[in-house]
């Protein structure tokens, strides 16, 4: 069945240092989509992308989609503690299960201030 | 924006008895909500997907005469986890996809239900 695979698992970075994060499916995407789980809290949309190569902003995060529509990153620029949480990069299943969504295992972000 | 409220947000039970969940979506309605189990520092595990007015799909594994999931209507789902045990122990989020949107459309979850069991 549809795998997403997340990495890294953990990411221990300096206050201001950049971060990424990568997602990779096994199989071609629809789209995928980008959560941000703050440590004790619930998981939030953070956003979504379809277009091959698409790329998208938000403040000092940015986000991208690859050609083939198999990988996905998010970078944050300048990390502050407020980024602290754990991303979770989410596709839809294949075949008649596209309407479920399958979370990678996320990558848990940690800020040293 | 649409918010989806799940209730309890904590709660102990002993072994053996049943414990409900709810979940409503307030100011939107959802055909299909999700529930999911998330053991600590792990990923979301998609146990069953709730479908309003029919029977709930599960995912292999779960056991559904176990954790029983009701969709009364188009704002509420119940779960509820029946002779509970220690090993189910867990935070169990839903979430809910607005009825306006697409199968690709993005999911709104509940706060959470952290279960634990003695």
């Amino acid at each position: 069945g549809q795998q997403v695979m997340q990495i890294p698992q953990y990411q221990h970075v300096q206050e201001g240092e950049d971060f990424t994060t990568y997602c990779n499916s096994s199989t071609t995407l629809s789209n995928i989509q980008w959560y941000k789980q703050r440590p004790g809290g619930h998981p939030v949309f953070l956003i979504q992308l379809v277009k091959s190569g698409e790329v998208k902003k938000q403040k000092r995060l940015t986000f991208q989609f690859g050609e083939a529509k198999k990988n996905s990153s998010l970078h944050i620029t300048a990390t502050q503690t407020t980024d602290v949480g754990t991303y979770f990069c989410a596709g839809p299943g294949s075949g008649g299960s596209n309407y479920k969504l399958t979370f990678g295992k996320g990558t848990l972000l940690t800020v040293n201030p | 924006g649409a918010v989806v409220s799940q209730h309890p947000s904590w709660v102990i039970c002993k072994s053996g008895t049943s414990v409900k969940i709810e979940c409503r979506s307030l100011d939107f309605q959802a055909t299909t909500m999700f529930w999911y189990r998330q053991f600590p520092k792990q990923s979301l595990m998609l146990m069953a997907t709730s479908n309003e007015g029919s029977k709930a799909t599960y995912e292999q594994g779960v056991e559904k005469d176990k954790f029983l999931i009701n969709h009364a209507s188009l704002t509420l789902s119940t779960l509820t986890v029946t002779s509970a045990h220690p090993e189910d122990s867990s935070f169990y989020i839903c979430s809910a996809r607005e009825i306006t949107g697409g199968m690709d459309s993005p999911l709104h979850f509940g706060n959470g239900t952290r279960l634990t069991v003695t």
